[in-house]
This record gives structure tokens, C-alpha cells and sequence, in this order.
């Protein structure tokens, strides 16, 4: 069940806190993507890497930072974030280097709370 | 802009009748066409995709059928049970990106 996993699951913060959100897969994927859900709203792309390098940055703002050491984990760097930012933050990996025809595999997410 | 459009946003069907999902797309070049599952606090899960090489996938109850002329594509839950209550996104490559849809939340009433 846990190929992706996240943590933490649920994150409270202030706006002027540092935190990072953590992603690790076990499926021995290539590419690894963060993902915002908000009520409402489709899923929207944030960050693609492919093996380890960024390939996508979806105009998402700098208080938003990714990092990806290898392959198989991937991290979110928060810091000043503002209350819209409150949201699910999901995880995925997919076997090969473009996810546009791949099976997406989902963490669980971060459910992130900004106060 | 180029989108995905899923309808309806909510649907209610009495168990054991059908359900039927739809997405239109924009870009005629899209050839891959998943749906995700998505249960209430649950991570997303692709339930069925379909490639642009055919027109119909079947899997048990589940069926994905893809019109490439019309650039639409239409999830249909036959039979449907209390456990598929969930939220359900269509997807398509648009831009190099696999977008989504808005999501469909399903409730399937005993």
C-alpha cells in the first residue's frame, strides 16, 4: 500500500514559519512531482523532476522550494507562506520520465493549514 | 486556454444503477486518457485509463469510451455499490502536462 509515502500528514503554520514536507517512493520510479489539491480547484502541477533534475516549475512562487537529493525522495520547502496556500499537498512518482502517459502513484499527502 | 472540462461536479445514483462521467479536452494531439479514484481522505488511484488507439476499455464494472473527433472521453460505473462513492478525475496530456479535471463527487445512495 505505502509505495509513496509523506509525512507529515497533517501541518499546521504560522506565515512566518520554515517547515519542509517530505516524500519518499519505494517503486524505484524515475520522475517524482508535487501536486496542490484545494477544495474546488483541479489538481494543479507545482514541480516535475526526472531523475533528480527539475524539468517543470509551474510558475509556482519562490516561497515554495523543492529539493530532490535522488531519486527516491523529494522534499517542499515552506517558508512565508500566506493562508491561500492552505491546502492537500500530494506527492506522486511514475516509472519513467514523463508523466503524461504514466500511471501516477500518490502519497497520501500534507494536509497543510496556514494561519 | 487548454483545459480539461469534467461534468457533472456532483452525482447521486440509487445503488445498482448506472453512473456516467464526462471530460472534454482541447488539445487534439492528447493521446492518453486516465481516471483517478479518490476516496474520502484517501490519496488519488488510477482506476482505468484508455490510449488514444481505441475507443473502449472495459474492467468489471468499470468502462472508459473516447470519441478523438469530438475530443471527449466518458467514465461509465455500471452496477454501482456504496464502495465507489468517491471522487473521480478524468485527465489528458495538454501542453507536455497531465491535467486534470475539477473532479466528480459520486454518492452512491444503499
Amino acid at each position: 500500500e505505502t509505495g509513496v509515502t509523506q509525512t507529515p500528514r497533517h501541518l499546521v503554520m504560522g506565515m512566518t514559519n520554515k517547515k519542509s514536507l517530505k516524500c519518499e517512493q519505494h517503486l524505484g520510479h524515475n520522475a517524482m512531482y508535487w501536486y496542490k489539491q484545494s477544495a474546488k480547484k483541479p489538481l494543479e502541477l507545482m514541480f516535475v523532476y526526472n531523475f533528480k533534475e527539475q524539468t517543470e516549475n509551474n510558475s509556482v512562487p519562490s516561497r515554495f522550494s523543492p529539493e530532490c537529493p535522488n531519486s527516491s525522495h523529494l522534499f517542499l520547502h515552506l517558508h512565508t507562506l500566506q493562508p491561500e496556500d492552505s491546502a492537500l499537498y500530494l506527492c506522486a512518482s511514475s516509472q519513467d520520465s514523463w508523466a503524461t502517459n504514466e500511471k501516477l502513484f500518490f502519497g497520501s499527502g500534507t494536509q497543510l493549514s496556514v494561519l | 486556454g487548454e483545459n480539461v472540462e469534467q461534468h457533472p461536479s456532483t452525482l447521486s445514483v440509487q445503488e445498482g444503477d448506472s453512473a456516467v462521467i464526462k471530460c472534454t479536452y482541447s488539445d487534439s494531439a492528447s493521446n492518453y486518457f486516465p481516471w483517478y479514484k479518490q476516496e474520502l481522505g484517501k490519496r488519488p488511484q488510477l482506476i482505468i485509463d484508455i490510449r488514444s488507439n481505441v475507443g473502449e476499455k472495459k474492467d468489471q464494472r468499470i468502462a472508459v469510451t473516447l470519441n478523438k473527433t469530438a475530443k471527449h472521453f466518458s467514465l461509465h460505473i455500471t452496477e454501482t455499490q456504496p464502495e465507489d462513492s468517491a471522487v473521480y478525475f478524468c485527465a489528458a496530456p495538454l501542453s507536455y502536462q497531465l491535467t486534470f479535471g475539477k473532479g466528480t463527487k459520486l454518492s452512491v445512495i444503499p
